[in-house]
């Protein structure tokens, strides 16, 4: 089975940072990696998938990239609005698996 | 619109059993694979279940294979979880999520808004 780690745990930063948050599969899963948004008591929202490809309405400040076991999501210009905890999946085969997550706080 | 809604939480005693169910609309449920999530207080997210659009193919995590089943009942556009031999671990919330094609490996385009499940004497 497919193992997801994600890091760091929790980040702190400022409005306007760039922000890297980093997802490692404990075997290839090529492209197969979907990122999700949780903010506080809200349901999880899909942000990206396939690694790299931004579902529709979400800001184009947010940004995937990787391949292979090694995954990041980019989050440029950060808003006070992106606080939250943010999850990786990989969905290369069953069972699924998401990261550990790492929550976001802005400073 | 899509829209998940969970139903069938509660408290329940260790040992107990309960069945989830998510009423699904606005899209063409026997299309889609289906999924449960879950996520105890405080804690990430953790893939439960996963059934493809005709129901011939269903996956598990090890924490609760053998004690959840998951069906579906496409003619009803219905998503249920059977949960038997609850324990404390299994304290969570519960979302049912939608698959964006038929087979289970899939991202999760859609959630439902959860429903609490608690396990306790």
């Amino acid at each position: 089975d497919v193992q997801m780690t994600q890091s760091p745990s929790s980040l702190s930063a400022s409005v306007g940072d760039r922000v890297t948050i980093s997802c490692r599969a404990s075997q290839s899963i090529v492209d197969y990696v979907a990122w999700y948004q949780q903010t506080a008591g809200k349901v999880p929202k899909l942000l990206i998938q396939g690694a790299s490809t931004l579902q529709s309405g979400v800001p184009s400040r947010f940004s995937g990239s990787g391949a292979g076991t090694d995954f990041t999501l980019t989050i440029s210009n950060l808003q006070p609005e992106d606080a939250g905890t943010y999850f990786c999946q990989h969905y290369k085969s069953a069972p699924l698996a998401f990261g550990g997550g790492t929550k976001v706080y802005i400073k | 619109e899509v829209q998940l809604v969970e139903s069938g939480g509660g408290l329940v005693q260790p040992g107990g059993s309960l069945r989830l169910s998510c009423a699904a609309s606005g899209f063409n449920f026997a299309d889609f694979a289906m999924h449960w999530v879950r996520q105890a207080p405080g804690r990430g997210l953790e893939w439960v279940s996963g059934i493809t659009y005709h129901s011939g193919t269903k996956d598990y995590a090890d924490s609760v294979r053998g004690r959840f089943t998951i069906s579906r009942e496409n003619a009803q556009n219905i998503l249920f979880l059977e949960m038997n031999a609850l324990t404390p671990d299994d304290t969570a919330v519960y979302y049912c999520a939608k698959t964006y094609w038929e087979w289970v490996d899939g991202f999760l385009d859609y959630w439902g808004q959860g429903v609490r499940v608690t396990v306790s004497s």
